[in-house]
């Protein structure tokens, strides 16, 4: 069984640009994580998905950032007219339930 | 609002000594605890979890506790090896009135350094 696949692993933007992170879930697992670690800083929670529903965006930046769980594809994390202050690791996670979450190997963001 | 504490920030062992860490948490209406190690550079992996009904799960030489009522876990290692540096992080989900009970809080974790 694969593990929980992020891509691109490294990105890096310019400030302005967009950045689209994607995450694909274990097989089996309809509960997607995403969490951000900035530089020297522990991990805060963003947002939970299941499919097609965003169950919990209490962490997520009021402006510029978004998140999707299709039917069909990986959960996408967007960031617009990304700035300086986004760069950091991007983990997503996911879970068959309330349960043990997985993590991916994360996308590190670099915005110059 | 949830908060975990981890103590101690870093800590190091010569090869074969047992440790324990230390996590602490404010909301004891907790539904689950994780412990992680990730290493410079890399994802999270899922050490152990404990289910807010469970007292300790074990796997191999690794011991989690948890008790709920006074807000603490502990993490114990046995006969550390230099394989077990990482940093170790304790995370709660769950919290006093949440629905959502996916949503995990970390510590900031503990820098393990197990040397030979």
């Amino acid at each position: 069984n694969a593990g929980v696949m992020q891509n691109p692993r490294h990105l890096v933007r310019r400030r302005g640009q967009e950045a689209r992170l994607r995450c694909s879930p274990m097989k089996g697992h309809s509960h997607v994580y995403w969490y951000r670690q900035l530089p020297e800083e522990g991990l805060k929670f963003m947002v939970y998905l299941q499919k097609e529903n965003i169950i919990d965006e209490s962490g997520m930046p009021k402006e510029r950032f978004s998140a999707e769980f299709p039917k069909e594809g990986p959960s996408i994390l967007r960031i617009q007219q990304v700035v300086r202050g986004d760069s950091a690791a991007y983990f997503c996670a996911s879970s068959s339930t309330f349960n043990e979450q997985f993590f991916g190997p994360g996308t590190r963001l670099t915005v110059l | 609002k949830q908060e975990v504490t981890q103590i101690p920030a870093a800590l190091s062992v010569p090869e074969g000594e047992n440790l324990v860490l230390n996590c602490s948490f404010t909301d004891s209406a907790i539904y689950n605890l994780q412990w992680f190690r990730q290493d410079p550079g890399k994802g999270l992996t899922s050490l152990l979890l404990i289910q807010s009904s469970q007292r300790e799960q074990t796997s191999g030489r690794l011991n989690a506790s948890l008790d709920k009522s006074s807000g603490r876990s502990t993490l114990y290692i046995a006969a550390s090896q230099p394989g077990d540096s990482a940093t170790y992080l304790c995370a709660v989900s769950g919290s006093a009135g949440g629905t959502s009970y996916g949503k995990l809080t970390f510590g900031q974790g503990t820098i393990l350094t197990v040397h030979p």
